[in-house]
């Protein structure tokens, strides 16, 4: 049974880069499967950040893409989110998820809060 | 990109049946068949209750079920239970090989 937690800071300055990492345990993530980030600011929907599959090929939310950044460590099995450049408005649960190869978040971490002020 | 329309509320009582729509474009619900849909309680993850518009993920109730018929997908939850009180996003891969969840819909039994 695959299972995934979200790691990092609560808490982020404006104009500061925002870096998660999320562990992946009971799947390795060289698997066939994508890997993604999702957040939800409170009390709103679901945003969709990107994905990432092991052959590097990577795929980003173009209202976000100049500021974001997933990477893949195989040799810890963790995946990470780097989010520069960061504003109130980035302030979100953020989530990580296995994605499967027909776009779907199969497996999602807890999410973790991270809150972007001065 | 935008998001995909939701109504924000849906609500039914115990037993009855319920269906979430879902509009898109072309672009995205109407072009492919990767459309899913999460139900996600308060202050949980959201879980994956459908794939590929109409397959359900193994343990997820035969109470819910998918489709689509042009740019709309819908989500429908047939006798419905308390525990069903959630909230539901639908999701589409686009033909820009980006992702776009909806804006939710509230179900109140």
């Amino acid at each position: 049974q695959v299972q995934l937690q979200e790691s990092g800071p609560g808490l982020v300055k404006p104009s500061e880069t925002l870096s998660l990492t999320c562990t992946v345990s009971g799947y390795s993530i060289s698997g066939g499967y994508y890997w993604g980030w999702i957040r939800q600011p409170p009390g709103k929907g679901l945003e969709w950040i990107g994905h990432m599959y092991p052959n590097g090929n990577t795929y980003y939310n173009p209202s976000l893409k100049s500021r974001v950044s997933i990477s893949l460590d195989t040799s810890k099995n963790q995946f990470s989110l780097k989010l520069s450049s960061v504003t109130a408005a980035d302030t979100a649960v953020y989530y990580c998820a296995r994605v499967a190869s027909g776009w779907y978040c199969d497996s999602w971490g807890q999410g973790t809060l991270v809150t972007v002020s001065s | 990109q935008s998001a995909l329309t939701q109504s924000a509320s849906v609500s039914g009582s115990p037993g009855q049946s319920i269906t979430i729509s879902c509009t898109g474009t072309s672009s995205d619900v109407g072009g492919h068949n990767y459309v899913s849909w999460y139900q996600q309680h308060p202050g949980k993850a959201p879980k994956l209750m459908i794939y590929d518009v109409s397959n359900r993920p193994s343990g997820v109730s035969n109470r819910f079920s998918g489709s689509k018929s042009g740019n709309t997908a819908s989500l429908t939850i047939s006798g419905l239970q308390a525990e069903d009180e959630a909230d539901y996003y639908c999701s589409s891969y686009t033909s820009s090989s980006s992702y776009v969840f909806g804006t939710g819909t509230k179900v109140t039994v």
